[in-house]
């Protein structure tokens, strides 16, 4: 079956535009996760979705950063008025629901350049 | 805050090789603990889950321990392979919460 799917695969913007990530779960998933993976950083978590709430946004690094999900499906990340430093890749991830014994599983990401 | 560590950094070691990932993390509280593989440019592939009740997990020629009391990890790959050149992730879940926590990662060459 289809894995996590995330579009664009690469983007590459101007510092001050905003920009939309979208990910794809897996099919049925009900738990979505972002995630950032930048090299002074490491990989960091940013939000969690059940179903279309979002529980769990402790990790967004400010108010620039929002995401959504609609029809528990499909999520959008957002980010406005990008800086240099949001420059990373950011990952998608689903599981099929948020009990411990659910693996999460990964999309192949968005690599996001900000000149 | 859980934090988690990953030794050593970076590992070369000539095919055949059987070889240890370490992985180790300050709070013991967790629900479970998953390996990954990422590969350059791409995302991240689940290798293993180890559920906090399980000591480990094995699959093909990966095993995995936990140690939960001690906080610690193992990711052991028996006849390495130059295709099994990655970077090994290890990632923890907490009480808090439901995300994954990272180590570092080891970056893995296996020359042939």
């Amino acid at each position: 079956g289809a894995g996590v799917s995330q579009s664009p695969s690469n983007k590459v913007t101007e510092k001050g535009k905003d920009v939309e990530l979208r990910c794809d779960p897996i099919s049925g998933h009900t738990a979505l996760y972002w995630y950032r993976q930048s090299l002074g950083q490491g990989l960091e978590f940013l939000i969690y979705f059940q179903g279309n709430s979002a529980p769990d946004k402790s990790g967004l690094p400010s108010d620039r950063f929002s995401a959504e999900r609609t029809g528990g499906s499909v999520s959008t990340l957002t980010i406005q008025r990008t800086q240099q430093e949001d420059s990373a890749v950011y990952l998608c991830a689903s599981s099929f629901s948020r009990e411990s014994y659910n693996e999460q599983f990964f999309g192949p990401g968005t690599r996001l350049t900000v000149l | 805050k859980q934090e988690v560590t990953q030794i050593p950094a970076a590992l070369s070691v000539p095919e055949g090789e059987n070889l240890v990932l370490n992985c180790s993390f300050t709070d013991s509280a967790i629900y479970n603990l998953q390996w990954f593989r990422q590969d350059p440019g791409k995302g991240l592939t689940s290798l293993l889950l180890i559920q906090s009740s399980q000591r480990e997990q094995t699959s093909g020629r990966l095993n995995a321990s936990l140690d939960k009391s001690s906080g610690r990890s193992t990711l052991y790959i028996a006849a390495s392979q130059p295709g099994d050149s990655a970077t090994y992730l290890c990632a923890v879940r907490g009480n808090a919460g439901n995300m994954l926590t990272f180590g570092g990662g080891t970056r893995l060459m296996v020359k042939p």
